[in-house]
């Protein structure tokens, strides 16, 4: 069964700087199989990247995505106030057949 | 532009099902998956399952096998979660969004379900 573990659990940062989210996986991954998502209270989640890299429409470009087999990194540069929410990666595979990461806070420092 | 409406916040007892509403429109209905995706207070996203608005195919999460029924209804290009045999564990918000192998852009506010006796 596939477990996707994020670091850090929260990351304090200010705005302006780059913040690096990773998402490591327990097995290898197909990278056209991994999202990410913003997820801020109250609100839906915001769908941000596909296919591992790919940004979904409207998605800034300070935002960015890679990697492959284990490991996938979210950046985002020159936070802006906006951006600080939880993050999540989520990947499609077989067992299970929709996973989740736990999340990173992004938290203003 | 496309839009998924859920019903509204829920409050019931232990052992209780709760059907929880997410209706489609601004795009052709059959043509997408509907997740189910839930958040407990504090907790991170749960994928709980989805249905084929085609053709009412569903897939669950084990986790939730033999209590969660997803159903739609194509006259009214809407869908249904129906959680059973309720425990607090299940207070959570309960979010539809259409997708398929992501959850996708499109999301609906989400339904407040609180399981309390």
């Amino acid at each position: 069964e596939v477990v996707l573990t994020q670091s850090p659990g929260t990351l304090s940062l200010s705005p302006g700087e780059m913040a690096t989210l990773s998402c490591r996986a327990s097995q290898s991954l197909s990278s056209i199989y991994v999202a990410w998502y913003q997820h801020k209270p109250g609100q839906a989640p915001k769908f941000l990247i596909y296919g591992a890299s790919t940004r979904a429409t409207g998605i800034p470009d300070r935002f960015s995505a890679n990697g492959s087999g284990t490991d996938f990194t979210l950046t985002i540069s020159r936070l802006e106030p906006d951006d600080f929410a939880m993050y999540y990666c989520q990947h499609y595979g077989d067992s299970p057949l929709y996973a989740f990461g736990q999340g990173t806070r992004l938290e203003i420092k | 532009q496309v839009q998924l409406v859920q019903s509204g916040a829920e409050v019931k007892k232990p052992g209780a099902s709760v059907k929880v509403s997410c209706k489609a429109s601004s795009y052709t209905f059959a043509n997408h998956y509907i997740h189910w995706v839930r958040q407990a207070p504090g907790q991170g996203l749960e994928w709980m399952g989805w249905i084929s608005a085609y053709n009412g195919n569903t897939n669950y999460a084990q986790k939730l096998q033999g209590r969660v029924t997803m159903t739609r209804d194509t006259s009214t290009s809407t869908v249904y979660m129906e959680l059973s045999s309720l425990r607090s564990e299940d207070t959570a918000v309960y979010y539809c969004a259409r997708g398929s192998v992501t959850m996708g852009a499109y999301w609906g506010q989400g339904a407040l379900v609180t399981v309390s006796s």
